[in-house]
């Protein structure tokens, strides 16, 4: 059975950085095919995409977000962190991580529950 | 940057079939991807590659693709399927994923 759990601060301030982790179980990223990504979602608005990492450490970026986002992968510890600079009240949302694999293309096929971030001074 | 373009809502009554579609100039060369999403829960995966169905999705929902426009059809559309859904895409390089902006169901 596959998980995952988002983690990190709830409340950032303005121009702080923001770290997420999210912590996975039931499958392992060094496994051909697999991916893990990001997506978050304002209050009432729309989802979001803003990275994804593959399991040979091939990583893609939110044309918008690129240049503040930065995404790793931990295969030992089965996580995977999101960094996102210079934050901005327009960037207070729910943030999701999710499993993809290839087989089901770029799907993401399970979702985190989600952590809310709000940013505030 | 890309778009995909999805209409707002949609309206339907029970037992109706509901239409959400899917609009970008790279759906011809790119899968597209649909996702479920009730208020308060993580989005679920409906459709993935078009028109396939992952397991333990009804067999009401179905996807398919025509041109620059995709889209997923909800037969005989029961009340628990009042949600927002989004579809997703790849750019026409596959270098980076987008979502519509979310078509919120309404079974009247």
């Amino acid at each position: 059975q596959i998980t995952l759990k988002e983690s990190g601060p709830t409340l950032v301030k303005p121009t702080q950085t923001l770290t997420l982790t999210c912590t996975f179980s039931g499958f392992s990223l060094s496994t051909s095919g697999v991916g893990v990504g990001w997506i978050r979602q304002p209050p009432g608005k729309a989802l979001e995409w803003l990275a994804l990492i593959y399991w040979n450490d091939d990583k893609r970026y939110s044309p918008s977000l690129k240049s503040r986002l930065t995404i790793t992968k931990d295969t030992s510890k089965n996580q995977v962190v999101l960094t996102m600079t210079n934050m901005d009240p327009v960037d207070t949302a729910t943030y999701y991580c999710a499993h993809s694999i290839a087989a089901a293309g770029d799907a993401f096929d399970i979702w985190g529950q989600g952590t809310m971030v709000t940013v505030s001074s | 940057s890309y778009e995909l373009t999805q209409p707002p809502s949609v309206s339907v009554s029970p037992g109706q079939t509901a239409r959400i579609t899917c609009s970008g100039d790279a759906l011809p060369k790119q899968y597209a991807y649909w996702y479920q999403q009730k208020p308060g829960q993580a989005p679920v995966l409906v459709i993935y590659k078009d028109s396939e169905r992952p397991s333990g999705i009804p067999e009401r929902f179905s996807g398919s693709s025509s041109g620059t426009t995709v889209t997923l059809t909800i037969s005989g559309v029961q009340a628990e399927d009042e949600a927002d859904y989004y579809c997703q895409s790849a750019d026409s390089s596959g270098t980076y994923m987008v979502f519509g902006g979310g078509t919120k169901l309404t079974v009247l």
